[in-house]
């Protein structure tokens, strides 16, 4: 199984210039999330999804947005690219039934991206 | 102040020797996630913890949730070359099914392990 796939790996984007991450999920899990890791830093919440049509803002949802028109992928967009997001993005996903039911969190390889 | 704390922030150790990480939290855990990162790679999931006095092993690994869930250890038992890496801990700090994924990071402990 591929699990959760993001692309591309590597992108340098100048100041203002826009760009779309990928991720896709085969495991047919309703819950996606984009988060970003920072140097010395845990991950902080962008935005995530429970469903297909639905979308909500995380904890540091300033220059993005997102999509899930399907199941199986959540791309996150930035519209106006700025030094501040120079950072790793990364994509995860749970198959989330009720609160009991394990609820392991599968994570993308990451996506390094520098603004320019 | 972090909602979610994590020491030590690195830790270098001889192979052979056992190790502990804590992770602390200012909120009650509904849940508590632990991965793996290795430098420039993704996150690989370890345990998660939901009970509190909740302990699981894997390998050489066990974490443990406290009783009054608000804080985990991740133990590492005669540690290995293989288990050098960044370890992260994450939170679910809220009750309700939507908030499973919508974690709290620690700032991750780095380990060095030297053969």
């Amino acid at each position: 199984n591929a699990g959760v796939t993001q692309t591309p790996k590597f992108r340098i984007l100048k100041i203002g210039q826009s760009m779309t991450l990928q991720c896709t999920q085969d495991m047919n899990h309703n819950y996606m999330y984009w988060y970003r890791q920072d140097p010395g830093m845990g991950l902080k919440l962008i935005y995530y999804s429970v469903g297909a049509g639905i979308t909500d803002k995380g904890e540091v949802p300033n220059g993005y947005n997102v999509s899930r028109s399907t199941t199986e992928d959540f791309p996150l967009r930035l519209e106006l690219a700025a030094p501040s997001q120079t950072s790793v993005y990364f994509c995860a996903s749970l198959r989330f039934l009720h609160v009991s039911s394990g609820n392991t969190i599968y994570f993308g390889e990451g996506s390094w991206l520098t603004v320019v | 102040s972090q909602e979610l704390e994590q020491s030590p922030q690195s830790l270098i150790v001889q192979e052979g020797k056992n190790l502990t990480i804590n992770c602390t939290s200012s909120k009650t855990l509904y849940g508590l996630y632990w991965y793996k990162q290795k430098y420039g790679e993704g996150l690989i999931f370890l345990m998660m913890l939901q009970k509190g006095g909740e302990e699981k092993s894997h390998e050489k690994i066990t974490a443990k949730l406290d009783e009054k869930k608000q804080q985990s250890s991740l133990h590492i038992t005669a540690s290995q070359p293989s288990h050098a890496g960044i370890y992260l801990c994450g939170a679910v700090h809220n009750a309700g099914g939507t908030s499973y994924g919508k974690l709290t990071f620690g700032q991750g402990t780095i380990l060095t392990v030297h053969p």
